[in-house]
C-alpha cells in the first residue's frame, strides 16, 4: 500500500510554463518535506512544511500543506530548464519518543524543455 | 564540508557474492538510514539506526545486514547478492530530537548491478 501518492508521475513542459505537482495521502503527517533529485545525485531537501494550511515560497516554487495535513502541492511558476529533475515528497510521522518515520512518494519526473 | 559520503559509487557483482556498501557522515547525526531506489518504486527504507549500537529494520530488510559501531559509520552488507538487489542505494543521516522533523541529508548513491 502506497502511503503517499504523487501525481503526475511524469511531466514534460516548455520553458516559461507553470506546473503543479501533488502529493496525497489518507494519513495525517507531522510534517511534509519536498526534495529534488538530479541524475547521479542524492535527493536534496527543498522545504519542510509543518502547519496545516502553511504556504512557503522558495523563489519561483510555492509549497502548500493541506489544512488537514494529509496532502501537499508544489507549484512552479515560469519553469526553467534548471528545474528539471525528480521531485519527491516525504511525509513524517512520529514513531516513538522523539523519532520520526519518513515515507517517500514515488516521485514526479519533471522535464523542462528550452 | 563532506556531509554524507558513500563508497563505492558503482559496483558490479555476480549472484551469490557478498559485499559491503560504506556510508560515513561528519555531521554528528544520530539517525542514519539506508534506502534503495528503483524505477517506479520510489525510495524504500532498508534499515535504520537511531544511534551507535542500535539498528532496526525498515520496509525491505531481507537480504541486508547493518551495524552501527560508531556515530559516523553505517555500513550495509549484502549477504548473498541476488539480481533483485540491483538498484541504486542511498545512505542518509539527520539529527533526532524534539521540536519537529529534522532535514535529511543524502549521499550521492551507490549504483549496484547483480549479474
Amino acid at each position: 500500500t502506497q502511503l503517499l501518492e504523487q501525481s503526475p508521475q511524469f511531466l514534460s513542459i516548455q520553458e516559461g510554463e507553470n506546473l503543479t505537482v501533488y502529493c496525497n495521502s489518507s494519513s495525517v503527517f507531522s510534517s511534509l518535506q519536498w526534495y529534488r533529485q538530479e541524475p547521479g545525485e542524492g535527493p536534496v531537501l527543498l522545504v519542510t512544511v509543518v502547519t496545516g494550511g502553511e504556504v512557503k515560497k522558495l523563489k519561483r516554487l510555492t509549497f502548500q500543506f493541506g489544512d488537514a495535513r494529509k496532502d501537499s502541492s508544489l507549484h512552479i511558476t515560469a519553469a526553467q530548464p534548471g528545474d528539471t529533475g525528480l521531485y519527491l515528497c516525504a511525509g513524517a510521522r512520529r514513531s516513538g519518543g522523539s523519532n520520526y518515520k519518513l515515507t517517500f512518494g514515488k516521485g514526479t519526473l519533471l522535464t523542462v524543455n528550452p | 564540508n563532506a556531509g554524507v559520503t558513500q563508497t563505492p559509487k558503482f559496483q558490479v557483482l555476480k549472484t551469490g557474492q557478498s559485499m559491503t556498501l560504506q556510508c560515513a557522515q561528519d555531521m554528528n547525526h544520530e539517525y542514519m538510514s539506508w534506502y534503495r531506489q528503483d524505477p517506479g518504486m520510489g525510495l524504500r527504507l532498508i534499515h535504520y539506526s537511531v544511534g551507535a549500537g542500535i539498528t532496526d529494520q525498515g520496509e525491505v530488510p531481507n537480504g541486508y545486514n547493518v551495524s552501527r559501531s560508531t556515530t559516523e559509520d553505517f555500513p550495509l552488507r549484502l549477504l548473498s547478492a541476488a539480481p533483485s538487489q540491483t538498484s541504486v542505494y542511498f545512505c542518509a543521516s539527520r539529527r533526532t530530537g524534539t521540536g519537529g522533523f529534522q532535514p535529511q541529508h543524502f549521499g550521492d548513491g551507490t549504483r549496484l548491478s547483480i549479474l
